[in-house]
């Protein structure tokens, strides 16, 4: 079975800083990867997804995630972070052969401040 | 606007009682899910439906019950055999296949007095 971990459970950072946030994944097959985000009280967003092709996947609200196959990870980046990216994110991953069950990590906090 | 439903946004029930979260989706989906959430252990799936008339377990599946009778309806019931009810819970739905991206509901919050 697959399984996700995200290895920062909090992170703070300063308004127009960058920011990744790490996903490592676990799986002896072919996957799909996913990045939602979750503002408080609220459910879960897509941010971006891998399915195949090129390895730098671009998102909404200028997110981008790289597929690294040989480390297993999928990290997602942000060049220039906004307070309103303040929120829960979850990296999740799906075995590209079964049906459509979704393993998420436990989520990470971004917490941007001025 | 086309979306996923649920109701109510907080609910709050006396131990031992059953309760059913309503979920409706208009985005012609064939696939619906529930999930729970807890603080700090991400999302675990309860049940999930593919298709309308039947469902499957998910990794958590023990004290909760579901129905798929219609396309876009997929109701949780929590019973009282549920040892810790106290959670977030997510309903989603995707158009059918692995890779296609779930939507999420904005959750209904359930805590057992």
């Amino acid at each position: 079975a697959q399984s996700v971990t995200q290895l920062d459970s909090q992170v703070p950072v300063f308004e127009e800083a960058p920011v990744e946030l790490r996903c490592n994944y676990s799986s002896s097959v072919s996957v799909y990867l996913f990045w939602y985000v979750q503002y408080p009280n609220q459910g879960l967003q897509l941010l971006l997804k891998y399915l195949s092709g090129s390895t730098l996947v671009k998102g909404i609200n200028g997110f981008e995630a790289e597929f690294n196959k040989s480390q297993t990870s999928f990290h997602l980046r942000k060049p220039s972070v906004h307070i309103s990216d303040t929120a829960e994110y979850f990296c999740a991953v799906t075995l590209t052969g079964t049906a459509s069950k979704l393993t998420f990590g436990t989520g990470t906090r971004l917490q941007v401040t001025l | 606007d086309g979306g996923i439903t649920q109701s109510p946004k907080y609910l709050f029930r006396k131990e031992g009682q059953n309760v059913t979260l309503s979920c409706e989706q208009n985005l012609n989906h064939d696939a619906m899910y529930w999930y729970r959430q807890d603080p700090g252990q991400g999302l675990r799936l309860i049940y999930y439906s593919q298709i309308v008339n039947d469902f499957q377990k998910g990794d958590i599946a023990e004290g909760y019950s579901v129905s798929r009778e219609k396309k876009e309806s997929f109701p949780l019931t929590v019973t009282s055999a549920q040892k810790n009810p106290t959670a977030f819970y997510l309903c989603a739905s995707s158009s059918s296949g692995v890779r296609d991206t779930q939507y999420f509901g904005p959750g209904t919050r359930l805590t057992v007095l």
